[in-house]
């Protein structure tokens, strides 16, 4: 079973659609997760946190459930630029905290 | 604005070639890391270091070495480079939870 698992996609949703990505960990003494924003060609930034029992940016919901080992991630009114992959991040919480990355989720918003 | 720099954007060598890719960052982080990211694989970890002079095996060390000689500079060599290691590579450094990364090097391998 792979550490972090996302579903690839793509995810196609017109302008204005609520949509949400789910990412599954596998080791439950994880404590801190996280969701990444990558560009085509680009490298991967930080979009959001998730702590304890979620996070909220605007348009942006992170939600956490411990007990089924989750994290999912919820887009309101997209817009085009939202396109991109979204990476699920786990610190794993080992000897030197390593991140662990899923092999993202693509999406794509057209008008 | 923390910075991370990469040597090259795109690199093409030749089998067998020793390969160098430097990475540089400006936020004086003690923790650095290199990965590759291939289509499916996600990113893998190489390598990482955590202080100057350090480093540790991350899930694919294979054919890679390592050097980190002052703490702002974290260099990944490729000894002999193969096809296999056709790659897009990213480097990174570490405030706490938060990992920026560079602009990543297409290296191709011929």
């Amino acid at each position: 079973r792979k550490e972090v698992e996302q579903d690839p996609g793509p995810f196609n949703v017109p302008e204005g659609a609520t949509v949400a990505f789910n990412c599954t960990y596998s080791n439950s003494a994880s404590q801190s997760f996280f969701w990444y924003r990558q560009d085509c060609r680009k490298e991967p930034k930080l979009l959001m946190s998730v702590y304890s029992s979620g996070n909220e940016d605007g348009r942006f919901t992170a939600q956490l459930n411990r007990a089924s080992q989750y994290i999912s991630l919820l887009i309101r009114d997209s817009k085009l630029s939202d396109s991109a992959t979204y990476l699920c991040v786990v610190n794993e919480n080992t000897g030197f905290q390593k991140l662990v990355f899923g092999t993202g989720t693509r999406l794509l918003v057209s008008p | 604005d923390v910075k991370v720099t990469q040597s090259s954007r795109y690199l093409v060598k030749r089998t067998g070639e020793k390969v160098f890719l430097e990475c540089v960052q400006d936020m004086d982080h003690e923790n650095m890391f290199w990965y590759r990211q291939d289509p499916g694989l996600g990113l893998r970890l190489i390598y990482f270091s955590y202080d100057v002079k350090m480093k540790e095996k991350g899930d694919i060390p294979e054919g890679y070495s390592v050097s980190r000689e002052k703490k702002e500079r974290f260099s990944l060599i490729l000894e002999s480079a193969s096809t296999n290691q056709t790659s897009m590579y990213l480097c990174a450094s570490r405030e706490i939870d938060e990992q920026y990364f560079g602009p990543g090097t297409r290296l191709t391998v011929t």
